[in-house]
Formats: structure tokens, C-alpha cells, sequence
């Protein structure tokens, strides 16, 4: 079964410093990864997906299958970023998504 | 562009109720996806809607059902609750066909708090 590890719940960083949040997976099959976004008092939303390699809002992430990972980064954090990442997983006959239990990320200023 | 819309936005029941959640789909959007979210935890998939069809399932028992209409607008049905089906129930719905680049978008959730 395909399963989805943030290891970090909480992680404080302060502006216009690097930041990683950290996602791994297990899944047997070729997989699709995302990472969702929750602003205070806003609805989850999709930030980004491997298979677009895409940067949003100058974050990134590089799906390394040798590592099973699909870490978030961004070079310079801004107290805007705060807000809970969740790491996502797509399988299954539905495409369903299979989530990790999330990090919440604070920028100090 | 109407985005994915839930109700009720909070709900107030007793074990052994049974309850329901609906949910309308953002305008073009044929497949409806419900989510459980427990306090701490990620999102669960419970089930998804295709085309007014039941098309996959996650963990969870019979008494989570599910419907979806005609317009693919959905609704989630669970009976005889219980006290950890306390949780976010949010729905997600997603663009036809089956593009590798489809995307869930999420309503803002249903909060059931089962006493």
C-alpha cells in the first residue's frame, strides 16, 4: 500500500532563509506526487506537481525515486509562505490522493 | 468559474445519528472525491463519484455511502456515527477524462462533531 511521510510537523524558519519540507513515500508503482497548501482560514490548494516541474511562488520540488522523496524548497522564505504543507500522493483506479500528515511552516519576520 | 462549494459548514450530532454532507462541483468538473480529515492528520480518502458511479474506495466501513446526481453535484451519507467520525469532511472535484495533469480542487470542508 502506498504510504506518505512528512517527518517534520512543525518547522520555523525566518525570512530570507532557505527552507525545506521534507516528504517521502512509499509506493510500488510509478508515482505521482504533489504538494498542497493551506493558508490560514483558506481552502487546501494545489501548489505544485512533479510531473509539471514547475516553480511556484519560488518553491520546488525534485522527485528523486532512488531516495523515494519529493522534498519542498525554496531558497528565500517569506512570512507570506507561512501556512500547513501537506505532501500528496496520486493512485489508485480513482486517482485518489493519498496525504501526508502535513508540516505546518512558520517564517518568522 | 464557480469553485467546489460544501454544506452544511458545521455540524453538531450524536452517536448512532446519521448524517449528510453535500457537495457541488466546481462548473465542468464530472468526478467528486471525499476526503476525511481527522484533527493533526492529513486528508483520507473515502470514496470517489465518476460519472454518477461509485469509481474507487478507500478504508472505510459501509456505513460511509455516497451518491452523486445528474448535475454531479454529491452527497456524503454516513449512519450510525460515531464518536471518531468527528473530523473535516472535504470534497474535491476534478476535470473530466483521465489526463495525467488533472487536478483536484477542494472545497472548503464540512466540520462534523459527533457527541
Amino acid at each position: 500500500a502506498q504510504r506518505v511521510t512528512q517527518p517534520e510537523k512543525l518547522l520555523s524558519v525566518f525570512k530570507g532563509a532557505p527552507v525545506e519540507l521534507k516528504c517521502n513515500y512509499s509506493y510500488s508503482g510509478s508515482p505521482e506526487l504533489f504538494w498542497y497548501v493551506q493558508y490560514s482560514r483558506q481552502r487546501l490548494q494545489l501548489l505544485l506537481r512533479h510531473i509539471s516541474r514547475e516553480s511556484i511562488k519560488g518553491f520546488t520540488a525534485d522527485l528523486n525515486k532512488g531516495e523515494t522523496s519529493f522534498h519542498l524548497k525554496k531558497p528565500f522564505a517569506q512570512e507570506e509562505d507561512s501556512a500547513m504543507y501537506y505532501c500528496a500522493l496520486r493512485s489508485g483506479s480513482a486517482r485518489q490522493l493519498t496525504f501526508g500528515s502535513g508540516t505546518q511552516l512558520t517564517v518568522l519576520p | 468559474e464557480t469553485g467546489v462549494t460544501q454544506s452544511p459548514t458545521h455540524l453538531i450530532k450524536t452517536r448512532g445519528q446519521q448524517v449528510t454532507l453535500r457537495c457541488s462541483s466546481q462548473s465542468g468538473h464530472n468526478t467528486v472525491s471525499w476526503y476525511q480529515q481527522a484533527l493533526g492528520q492529513g486528508p483520507q480518502f473515502i470514496f470517489q463519484y465518476y460519472r454518477e458511479e461509485e469509481n474507487g474506495r478507500g478504508n472505510f466501513p459501509p456505513r460511509f455511502s455516497g451518491l452523486q446526481f445528474p448535475n454531479y453535484s454529491s452527497e456524503l451519507n454516513v449512519n450510525a456515527l460515531e464518536l471518531d467520525d468527528s473530523a473535516l469532511y472535504l470534497c474535491a472535484s476534478s476535470s473530466p477524462g483521465r489526463s495525467s495533469t488533472d487536478t483536484q480542487y477542494f472545497g472548503p470542508g464540512t466540520r462534523l462533531t459527533v457527541l
